[in-house]
């Protein structure tokens, strides 16, 4: 059974600063990796996935992650932190092909960010 | 515009009454799936269907029921078996690259 662990439900940052938020899977397969961005009473919106390809992955809005199969993490980053960046993110593992039995998600974390 | 249509977009429900969400897309996939999604819970499987005229029960199934009749439709009813129903529902669909997911109802049990 795959799984996924978010650390800390609520990440405080200024804005300019790096935002750094934590997913660690457990799969018994290389899996596929998702970070989803939610806004309030709207649905998920894709920023990133990793496929097995590259092991840095570029999204949009200037977020990256970066898979590391030894320590079953795939952090989100981005380097400057935008008052438009506040919202609640998922990771989320899927099994390799893409998931026909859907996503595994983690519980989210809530993004601050500080004027 | 392709996308995935979930209605309505506030629902309230007497207990005891059966309830009805829509989810309808056009994107021409051929995986649906509904998902449950309670405050610091995450997003839960509810129900899963591959193909028309079959579906998968998910982690959280008791208490709903699905259909899939055709391709674009996948309406989910919860019953009056759902002992906690109050919650963000969101419909989703996939090619098996990607998924898609619509903008969500919420239910509230008054």
């Amino acid at each position: 059974a795959q799984s996924v662990t978010q650390l800390g439900s609520h990440v405080s940052v200024s804005e300019g600063a790096l935002v750094l938020l934590r997913c660690n899977y457990s799969s018994s397969v290389p899996p596929y990796l998702f970070w989803y961005v939610q806004y309030p009473n709207q649905g998920l919106q894709l920023l990133l996935k990793y496929t097995s390809a590259a092991t840095l992955v570029k999204g949009i809005n200037g977020f990256e992650a970066e898979f590391k199969k030894s320590e079953t993490s795939f952090h989100l980053t981005k380097p400057s932190a935008h008052m438009s960046d506040a919202a609640e993110y998922f990771c989320a593992v899927s099994d390799p092909g893409g998931g026909a039995d859907g996503l595994t998600f983690g519980k989210g974390t809530h993004l601050i960010i500080q004027p | 515009d392709g996308g995935i249509t979930q209605s309505p977009k506030y629902l309230f429900r007497k207990e005891g009454q059966n309830v009805t969400l829509s989810c309808e897309q056009n994107l021409n996939h051929d995986a649906m799936y509904w998902y449950r999604q309670d405050p610091g819970q995450g997003l839960r499987l509810i129900y899963y269907s591959q193909i028309v005229n079959d579906f998968q029960k998910g982690d959280i199934a008791e208490g709903y029921s699905v259909s899939r009749e055709k391709k674009e439709s996948f309406p989910l009813t919860v019953t009056s078996a759902q002992k906690n129903p109050t919650a963000f529902y969101l419909c989703a669909s996939s090619t098996g690259y990607g998924y898609t997911f619509g903008s969500g109802t919420r239910l509230t049990v008054v």
